[in-house]
């Protein structure tokens, strides 16, 4: 089977940087995927890591080591609206499989 | 900007009663799925569909389910018979061909009681 480990939770102040980590067991897998949810709402796509190595979009970057079996979100010049759960996805032919979550709280 | 959209944002139900969930994927995708998150856990996959059939499915995914999609728009998940433990949140979402993000739609919360 598979299975994704990330902390509960995090909590960091307003601009500073932040790194959720992601740590997996598979027997394959064509990617890392990186979803926000604010409130049980819709898991909105962030980023995406086919390959090892870094992928910025914007404040936000993802990496990806397959010998590690590791994967991070990177959250930089954090905001308040940051604040939500941020879910790690596997990509298994097409079905995504998920962990638990991590919620961010973003202080002032 | 498209989006995947689904009706209706609640419902509410009896055991053992059925519902049909709604879902208008993005226009040009062609791969569909439905996930469900019960409260305060983690998202859970339940299907994928895929040229008019069923592509994959979970151990969730018994024979009180069911997908359909009726028309050239609407992708429905059928529950024949609801129980109490089916009460969750349920996302739809979508992807085009040769793409790897799947774009959800804002869910549709049922509450069996």
């Amino acid at each position: 089977g598979q299975s994704l480990e990330q902390p509960s939770e995090v909590t960091a102040v307003e601009g500073a940087i932040v790194q959720i980590n992601c740590t997996y067991q598979t027997s394959g897998f064509y990617g890392l995927s990186w979803y926000q949810q604010h409130d049980g709402g819709a898991p909105t796509f962030l980023s995406y890591n086919a390959l090892d190595g870094l992928e910025e979009t914007g404040r936000f970057s993802s990496f990806l080591s397959r010998s590690d079996s590791y994967g991070y979100l990177l959250l930089q010049e954090l905001q308040m609206k940051d604040s939500a759960s941020y879910f790690c996805a596997l990509n298994r032919g097409g079905k995504l499989i998920f962990g638990q979550g991590t919620e961010l709280s973003v202080k002032p | 900007e498209p989006e995947v959209t689904q009706t209706p944002s609640h419902q509410v139900t009896q055991m053992g009663q059925e519902v049909i969930l709604r879902c208008v994927p993005i226009s040009n995708h062609l791969y569909f799925y439905w996930y469900r998150q019960i409260l305060g856990q983690k998202v859970e996959f339940l299907v994928s569909f895929y040229n008019n059939e069923i592509s994959e499915k979970s151990e969730i995914f018994d024979d009180q389910f069911s997908v359909e999609r009726p028309d050239g728009s609407n992708f429905t998940l059928k529950i024949r018979s609801t129980k109490l433990e089916d009460s969750a949140m349920y996302f739809c979402a979508s992807r085009r061909p040769g793409g790897e993000t799947q774009y959800f739609g804002p869910g549709t919360r049922l509450l069996v009681l």
